[in-house]
């Protein structure tokens, strides 16, 4: 069984200031762990995956996670909010060999000029 | 290339009707999944298609949904008859391949209330 909690339903941030996403993870299996945001009206876009290579990973437009193992935690971070980040994000984890996603509750990021 | 498209993009419909949600995935995927988001809850996996078959139809509510994928293109949802509780947003994903280093791509999602 699996399952992700993701900390904070709501994060409110100023343009220019970090941004950090907290989620943590339950699996009995070895992970593959996932952020994907939703904007408006739009499709979940993948911003990032964790798939036992490097714990520290890199995403789209300026985003990385750390996978931590002791911890059970895949946060996600930016080191500078733009108010285009304004969306939902989705901490999501499968097996490392496996298919249905299991989602976190999502955090909506609120980006104040 | 054609991202995940989905018809239509909004459904209202009154509690005893019929729907039917469409899913058109990235050609050349096999993998096909449909997902729910029920206001104020987690999306929630629904069932998985490889090709035509159904690999995984754990996360069906009821017998009132069925999901198809004759000859192994789009997939259709359909819902009959709707109730109250089916209104939320359906996603579909698909991907190329099964292995956790496979990407599923999401199409905008379909919402359906249920009046």
């Amino acid at each position: 069984a699996q399952s992700v909690t993701q900390l904070d339903s709501h994060v409110s941030v100023s343009e220019g200031t970090p941004v950090l996403l907290r989620c943590n993870y339950s699996s009995s299996y070895s992970p593959s762990l996932f952020w994907y945001v939703q904007h408006p009206n739009k499709g979940l876009q993948l911003l990032l995956k964790y798939t036992s290579a490097a714990t520290l990973v890199k995403g789209i437009n300026g985003f990385e996670a750390e996978f931590k193992k002791s911890e059970t935690s895949f946060h996600l971070t930016k080191p500078s909010a733009h108010m285009s980040d304004a969306a939902e994000y989705f901490c999501v984890v499968t097996k490392a060999a496996g298919n249905k996603l299991t989602f976190g509750g999502g955090t909506r990021v609120l980006v104040k000029p | 290339e054609a991202g995940v498209t989905q018809f239509p993009s909004h459904s209202v419909i009154e509690k005893g009707q019929t729907v039917t949600l469409r899913c058109d995935p990235i050609s050349g995927h096999d993998n096909l999944y449909w997902y729910r988001r029920v206001m104020g809850k987690e999306i929630k996996f629904l069932l998985h298609f490889v090709k035509e078959s159904k690999q995984d139809e754990s996360g069906m509510p009821n017998n009132r949904f069925l999901a198809e994928r004759t000859g192994g293109t789009y997939s259709t949802l359909k819902v009959q008859p709707a109730e109250l509780e089916d209104s939320g947003v359906y996603f579909c994903a698909s991907s190329q391949g099964l292995s956790g280093t496979d990407t599923q791509y999401f199409g905008p999602g379909t919402r359906l209330t249920v009046l």
